[in-house]
């Protein structure tokens, strides 16, 4: 089965600074999710990419999907204490595969 | 609130025991998935339903694991002697399912301990 990676584990950083994370795979991916949980809840879904080399952005979220389909990151622009989470990418449509996440925690 | 319920939100039992969870999907969502997830990992999939069919389970879940959604509607997971190794956050699933696929939406999770 497929499996995706995620960098960095853990992620510190002060507010108002810029925080990405990376999902990588190593075969092509129909399609890539992102989810964000809280500390003590339960996955939210952010958004879908689909097409080769997509980029959506959400506010101050920027996704992008590889020219190759097989990676993906998620920047956060001036993060804010609401940002705080893990972040994780899924991929495939009933049966999702997670990456293992990155967890942001932000310095005030 | 119209979101995905499950119940109950804590469980714990001794090792050998029988547990059963259930999930409310949002009621018009044809699509329920279980996942699991344990500290500091990402969720992992269990099994999931297109209304009362049940299409795939994964190769990790033992026999002692079964799951149902006999009306295509609520869902059920039971797990039988239940074993240290299933203490984790057993979370569930809705979406509604068009053009093969739909934005899942979960639901607040059954924490297990098993002592």
């Amino acid at each position: 089965g497929q499996q995706v990676m995620q960098i960095p584990q853990y992620q510190h950083v002060q507010e108002g600074e810029d925080f990405t994370t990376y999902c990588n795979s190593s075969t092509t991916l129909s399609n890539i999710q992102w989810y964000k949980q809280r500390p003590g809840g339960h996955p939210v879904f952010l958004i879908q990419l689909v097409k080769s080399g997509e980029v959506k952005k959400q506010k101050r979220l920027t996704f992008q999907f590889g020219e190759a389909k097989k990676n993906s990151s998620l920047h956060i622009t001036a993060t804010q204490t609401t940002d705080v989470g893990t972040y994780f990418c899924a991929a495939g449509n009933e049966k999702l595969t997670f990456g293992t996440g990155t967890r942001l925690t932000i310095i005030p | 609130d119209t979101g995905v319920s499950q119940d109950p939100r804590h469980k714990i039992t001794k090792r050998g025991q029988n547990v059963t969870f259930r999930c409310d999907p949002i009621s018009e969502h044809n699509r329920l998935y279980w996942y699991r997830q344990t500290l500091g990992q990402g969720p992992e999939f269990l099994t999931y339903f297109q209304n009362e069919a049940q299409l795939e389970k994964s190769r990790l879940l033992s026999d002692r694991f079964s799951a149902e959604r006999p009306k295509g509607s609520f869902s059920t997971l039971e797990i039988q002697r239940t074993e240290q190794g299933d203490s984790a956050m057993y979370l569930c699933a809705s979406s509604l399912a068009q053009g093969g696929w739909g934005e899942q939406y979960f639901g607040p999770g059954t924490r297990l301990t098993v002592t």
